[in-house]
C-alpha cells in the first residue's frame, strides 16, 4: 500500500540547534516532493519545492533533500529559533499526473529558549 | 492582498443534518482543492477544480459529500446526512494552477453530535 511517514510525531530541540524532520515515501513515483508549515489553527503554509532529478534546495535557514533511492526527503532548519515550532508536512506529487498532493501526517516541532 | 478565507470558521451539527462549507479561492487562481484533516491524520484530497474542466471528484469519501464552484470563483462543499466521523477540519486551497504553490484557507472546523 502507499505510505507517506513523517519520521516522528514530535520533535523537541534546543534553540541554536538543527532541526532535521524526516519523511519517507513507500510505492509513489514522485514528480516532486513539498513541504508546507502549519500552525494551530492555521492552514498550512508552503515552504519549499524540490523535483525528483534534484538533490538539495536552500532557503534561507531551511534545506531540503530528496533521495530517491532511499525514497526519502530530509527537511533541515538550522539555528532554529522558538518562532519556528510548529507542525511541518511533506506532501508529494506522483509523476503519473494526479491532480492532488499526497500528504503525510505532520511532525510538530518544539524550538526551547 | 487577500488570501483565501473559509466560512465558517466552527460548526457544530446534529447528526443527520446537511452542512455547507464555503470558500473564497484568491483571486485569479483557477485551481481549487478541498481537503480533509482529522486529529492525527494526514491531509486527505477530496476534489479539485481547474478552470471550467469537469473536477476530479476521486477523494470524495461517499454520495454524501458534493462540492461545486460557481463562476470558476467560490466554491461550496456540502455534506448531506452528516455522521460524527465527518468531524474534522475541512481545508480549502487554491493555486494559479496544478503544479503550483497552493495557498490554504484557515479551514472550517466541524463538529458533528
Amino acid at each position: 500500500s502507499q505510505k507517506i511517514e513523517q519520521n516522528s510525531e514530535a520533535l523537541n530541540i534546543q534553540e541554536g540547534k538543527t532541526a532535521t524532520l524526516t519523511c519517507n515515501y513507500t510505492n509513489y513515483s514522485p514528480a516532486y516532493l513539498q513541504w508546507y508549515r502549519q500552525d494551530p489553527g492555521r492552514g498550512p503554509v508552503f515552504l519549499l519545492l524540490i523535483r525528483e532529478n534534484e538533490k538539495e534546495k536552500r532557503k534561507e535557514r531551511l534545506k531540503v533533500t530528496f533521495d530517491t533511492t532511499l525514497k526519502q526527503s530530509l527537511f533541515h532548519i538550522t539555528a532554529s529559533q522558538p518562532a519556528d515550532s510548529a507542525t511541518y508536512l511533506c506532501a508529494l506529487r506522483e509523476a503519473t499526473g494526479a491532480n492532488n498532493l499526497f500528504f503525510g501526517t505532520g511532525t510538530r516541532l518544539t524550538v526551547i529558549p | 492582498g487577500a488570501g483565501v478565507s473559509q466560512s465558517p470558521s466552527n460548526k457544530v451539527t446534529e447528526k443527520g443534518k446537511d452542512v455547507e462549507l464555503r470558500c473564497d479561492p484568491i483571486s485569479g487562481h483557477t485551481a481549487l482543492y478541498w481537503y480533509r484533516q482529522s486529529l492525527g491524520q494526514g491531509l486527505e484530497f477530496l476534489i479539485y477544480f481547474q478552470g471550467n474542466s469537469a473536477p476530479d471528484k476521486s477523494g470524495l469519501p461517499s454520495d454524501r459529500f458534493s462540492a461545486e464552484r460557481t463562476g470558476g470563483s467560490v466554491s461550496t462543499l456540502t455534506i448531506q446526512r452528516t455522521q460524527q466521523e465527518d468531524s474534522a477540519v475541512y481545508l480549502c486551497a487554491s493555486s494559479l494552477g496544478k503544479n503550483n504553490e497552493q495557498f490554504f484557507g484557515p479551514g472550517t472546523r466541524l463538529t458533528v453530535l
